[in-house]
C-alpha cells in the first residue's frame, strides 16, 4: 500500500516570505499523481497544485509551486510572497493508477505572521 | 452549478444508533469516497465506489457501511458497531482520469 509522510506537523512564515512544506511518499508505481490541498478553517478542500508523475518539469500555480524530485519520492510546496489567507493546514496526496484511491498524507498547519 | 453536497452540516447520535450520511455529486463522476477526520490528523479512507452497485473498504472501514444505487449518491451508514464515531467526514468525488478530487464541504458528527 502506498503511504504519504509529512514530517512538518505546523511551520510558521513572515508575512511575504517563502516558506516549503515536505512530503514523501512510498510506493513501487511509475505512474502516478501527486496532490497538494489546502484546508483552511471552513474545512472546505481547496485544490492548490498538481503534479503528474511522469512530467519532469515541476507543476507552478501563480505563488504555488512544487520540487519533484521522482527518484527520491518528493514532493515538497514551496509559497512565496505568503499571504495571511494561505494560513491553513496543508495536505499532500498520492493518487495511484493501480489503486484508484487518494491516499493522504498526515497535514501540516501552517501560521502565518503578520 | 455542478457540485458535491454533503447534509447535514452537523449531526448528533446518541450511542447505540446508526445515523446515515448524506452525499450527493450533480458532476457525473464515476468514483466517490468516503474519508474521516479526526482533530488535527490527515484523512483516512472508509469506503469507495468505482461504478454504481460496486463499492471497496478503505483503511478503516470497520463499523461502517455504505450503498451506491444511483451515480449521483453515496451514502455513509456510521453504525452502532463504531466504537468511536466522534470525527468530521468528508465526500468526495473524482472524474477519473482527470483525477482532481472534488469534496463536499462535510459533515461533523458527534455522540451525545
Amino acid at each position: 500500500a502506498q503511504t504519504v509522510t509529512q514530517s512538518q506537523p505546523e511551520m510558521s512564515v513572515q508575512e511575504a516570505e517563502t516558506v516549503t512544506l515536505s512530503c514523501t511518499y512510498d510506493t513501487s508505481e511509475s505512474d502516478y499523481y501527486l496532490f497538494w490541498y489546502k484546508q483552511p478553517p471552513s474545512r472546505q478542500m481547496i485544490l492548490v497544485i498538481r503534479q503528474e508523475a511522469y512530467k519532469q518539469q515541476n507543476a507552478t500555480e501563480n505563488r504555488f509551486s512544487v520540487n519533484f524530485q521522482k527518484a527520491a519520492k518528493s514532493f515538497s510546496l514551496k509559497i512565496s510572497d505568503s499571504q495571511l489567507g494561505d494560513a491553513a493546514m496543508y495536505f499532500c496526496a498520492y493518487w495511484g493508477n493501480a489503486g484508484n484511491m487518494l491516499t493522504f498524507g498526515g497535514g501540516t498547519r501552517l501560521m502565518v505572521k503578520p | 452549478d455542478g457540485g458535491i453536497t454533503q447534509s447535514p452540516k452537523y449531526l448528533f447520535r446518541k450511542e447505540g444508533q446508526n445515523v446515515t450520511l448524506s452525499c450527493e455529486q450533480n458532476l457525473n463522476h464515476d468514483a466517490m469516497y468516503w474519508y474521516r477526520q479526526d482533530p488535527g490528523q490527515g484523512l483516512r479512507l472508509i469506503y469507495y465506489s468505482q461504478i454504481v452497485n460496486d463499492f471497496q473498504k478503505g483503511d478503516i472501514a470497520e463499523g461502517y457501511s455504505v450503498s451506491r444505487e444511483k451515480k449521483e449518491s453515496f451514502p455513509l451508514t456510521v453504525t452502532s458497531a463504531q466504537k468511536n464515531p466522534t470525527a468530521f467526514y468528508l465526500c468526495a468525488s473524482v472524474d477519473s482520469p482527470n483525477t482532481e478530487a472534488f469534496f463536499g464541504q462535510g459533515t461533523r458528527l458527534t455522540v451525545v
